[in-house]
């Protein structure tokens, strides 16, 4: 079945830039997204990238696709505080499916 | 836009009682929207598709008769956790499709049975 893998931390100072890789099994996943959960909320859609872009960039966040490796990585500039979060990447094959998720990577941002 | 409401956001009860969750989208309409359980630091599982209109589908392993799902109009799908036990305490999160079928979550509702 269809498979997302996350590194599980990630610890940076504040300041740095912050990427989180992700990698995907199926290869007809044609939406990729990057949500971001803090501590008893919900899911904030941060950024999405279709399967037919490379890049996308939205303020300070960066997202690139490699479809032949079939990574994909979400780069935060200038890395906050605010930004320590649990972030999950998540695919969907079809549009209007569900989603299939990462076990998410915890971002630490030190000051 | 596309902001989905999620009611209660956290609910205490007794074993065997039920509990009602709704998931409502404000500001748009959703046909479908997904209903999603999270242990602790742990990923999103996908529970069931609640379409508008016609019966849930629910994900292998995910008893039916134990979470009622009901999707009555377009904006609005509710969840409900019949005769609940301790072990269905968990972080419950719906979604809806909106505009380019992103889908947008919910704030989540935590349920705790004692």
């Amino acid at each position: 079945g269809e498979d997302v893998e996350q590194s599980l931390f990630l610890s940076v100072r504040e300041g740095d830039s912050s990427v989180i890789n992700c990698t995907y099994t199926d290869s007809s996943s044609t939406y990729l997204y990057w949500y971001k959960q803090e501590p008893g909320a919900g899911l904030q859609l941060l950024t999405y990238i279709f399967s037919n872009m490379d890049m996308k960039q939205d303020q300070r966040l960066t997202v690139l696709l490699n479809k032949k490796d079939k990574h994909l990585s979400l780069r935060i500039a200038d890395t906050q505080t605010g930004d320590s979060a649990i972030y999950f990447c998540a695919e969907a094959e079809q549009a209007g499916t569900a989603l299939i998720f990462g076990k998410g990577t915890t971002l630490s941002v030190s000051s | 836009g596309a902001v989905v409401s999620q009611h209660p956001s956290w609910v205490i009860c007794k074993s065997g009682t039920s509990v009602k969750i709704e998931c409502r989208s404000l500001d748009f309409q959703a046909t479908t929207m997904f209903w999603y359980r999270q242990f602790p630091k742990q990923s999103l599982m996908l529970m069931a598709t609640s379409n508008e209109g016609s019966k849930a589908t629910y994900e292998q392993g995910v008893e039916k008769d134990k979470f009622l799902i009901n999707h009555a109009s377009l904006t609005l799908s509710t969840l409900t956790v019949t005769s609940a036990h301790p072990e269905d305490s968990s972080f419950y999160i719906c979604s809806a499709t909106g505009t380019w079928d992103i889908q947008y979550f919910g704030a989540g509702t935590r349920l705790s049975v004692l």
